[in-house]
């Protein structure tokens, strides 16, 4: 079966920007969460969805969103970029919160030049 | 505060020589605990999911074990292909009642022929 999806892989934006990040789920898995890693703060979490709802959010500024639709694929968006912003963006689908585990995409890399 | 804590940060191996990995873990209302592997340029790849103290998994040359406070990751007789960051997630309720899935910040492996 088809894995996780984000597109698109690579990404070059200019401080002040907006982004939008896309995650295509697994068929069937209701859940997707969101993290940003870099090399010095590793895998940090950023938000949950499940059903369409945020169910969990981690201690990002408010210039991070995101949304589900009804098709479980999610959106993140990011405004007003900074430099500190460059990272791997990465999203992780489960059948909800967890059960049966978390399957990973393979990740947007940003960069905010 | 949920922690997860990985030691050591590096390792380098030479081919065939067994070693272990250490996940150190705070998490109130613990759900599960993960191990991923991460080559370089990809989103974490799964390899095993732990429950309760005592639980054991294998896959090949891998061993993954639990106790109340930390899981080990035992490799044993390794090769170059083996080489990664392992990175291990905590899935656990926040004080709050949510749940979130926090990761340490992984082990670089080096396994040289």
């Amino acid at each position: 079966k088809a894995g996780v999806t984000q597109t698109p892989r690579y990404l070059i934006k200019t401080r002040g920007q907006q982004v939008t990040l896309s995650c295509s789920p697994i068929s069937g898995h209701r859940s997707v969460s969101w993290y940003q890693q870099t090399p010095g703060q590793g895998l940090q979490f950023l938000f949950e969805y499940f059903s369409e709802t945020q169910r969990n959010k981690g201690n990002f500024p408010g210039r991070f969103s995101g949304r589900q639709f009804s098709n479980s694929r999610s959106e993140m968006n990011v405004s007003t970029l900074e430099l500190g912003d460059s990272a791997l963006y990465l999203c992780a689908s489960s059948l909800g919160q967890g059960v049966g585990g978390y399957t990973f995409g393979s990740g947007t890399r940003l960069t905010v030049v | 505060e949920d922690q997860v804590t990985q030691s050591p940060e590096a390792l380098r191996l030479q081919e065939g020589e067994s070693s272990s990995l250490n996940c150190s873990y705070t998490v109130s209302g613990l759900r599960g605990l993960f191990w991923y592997r991460q080559d370089p340029g990809k989103g974490p790849e799964f390899l095993f999911t732990l429950y309760s103290a005592g639980e054991e998994k294998e896959k090949e040359r891998l061993k993954a074990t639990l106790t109340k406070k930390e899981s080990f990751l035992h490799i044993t007789a390794p090769k170059p292909e083996d080489s990664a960051t392992y990175l291990c997630a905590v899935h656990g309720v926040t004080q709050g009642g949510s749940e979130k899935l926090v990761f340490g910040k992984g082990m670089k492996l080096t396994v040289n022929p």
